[in-house]
């Protein structure tokens, strides 16, 4: 299977802990977006990289989350001193630059549990 | 601010009968719109798009109409099947980056 991946798919954490995801896109896409859902909501933008340069992040991330992306490739979203309010479905989507917002494509996501 | 609104949490139809979902967008500068379908412990897949210089998009048994002066859009399955339950949720773009997206329409067909 070729399309976008995350790992882990449940991640169950303790308030106050940090945790880590990772997103590893289609191959040859260069571009990858994180998006956040919670429940009832739809997804919100999170944050999008060109290669391995973050060229957009929202106001929604706070100073406890980052991103990275350090080879252009696969990229990681870390949430430091997790907060109840964190839980949530974190989704990773990929696309190609200069083919327009359809082809974003993505991932089945990580489903966040903070108790 | 919810610049693109779902109204409707969910819909019910018969097999076979049309679906309409509807979308509310406020933003002016959205130039693509865009609809995704979601099945549970699954991503959102894309579906149909329309670029804001046409009024209807058609794929097989799915027509994406866009009213700009109403900022109106809708997404119509015709004739509905029972696969087709999911959860919808509609999506615009401003220079074709960042989506952003409706809070989604619930849809059941019954068979």
């Amino acid at each position: 299977d070729t399309g976008v991946s995350q790992d882990p798919r449940h991640k169950i954490t303790k308030r106050g802990q940090n945790v880590t995801f990772r997103c590893d896109p289609i191959s040859e896409h260069n571009r990858l977006y994180w998006y956040r859902q919670t429940l009832g909501q739809g997804p919100e933008f999170l944050t999008y990289f060109q290669n391995e340069a973050q060229l957009e992040k929202s106001r929604l991330l706070s100073d406890r989350f980052s991103a990275e992306r350090p080879k252009g490739s696969f990229s990681t979203l870390e949430i430091q001193r997790t907060e109840q309010g964190d839980s949530a479905m974190y989704l990773c989507a990929s696309s190609l630059e200069g083919t327009g917002p359809d082809t974003q494509y993505f991932g089945p996501g990580t489903r966040l549990t903070v108790l | 601010d919810q610049q693109v609104k779902q109204n409707s949490p969910s819909l019910s139809v018969q097999e076979g009968r049309i679906s309409i979902l509807n979308c509310d967008y406020t933003n002016s500068m959205f130039d693509y719109f865009l609809w995704y379908k979601k099945y549970p412990a699954e991503g959102p897949t894309f579906l149909i798009s329309i670029s804001s210089i046409k009024d209807k998009n058609e794929d097989g048994r799915f027509t994406v109409f866009l009213n700009k002066s109403a900022k109106h859009l809708s997404l119509h399955i015709v004739p509905s099947q029972p696969g087709d339950s999911a959860v919808y949720f509609c999506a615009a773009s401003a220079g074709g980056n960042k989506l952003v997206f409706g809070a989604g329409t619930i849809l059941r067909v019954k068979s």
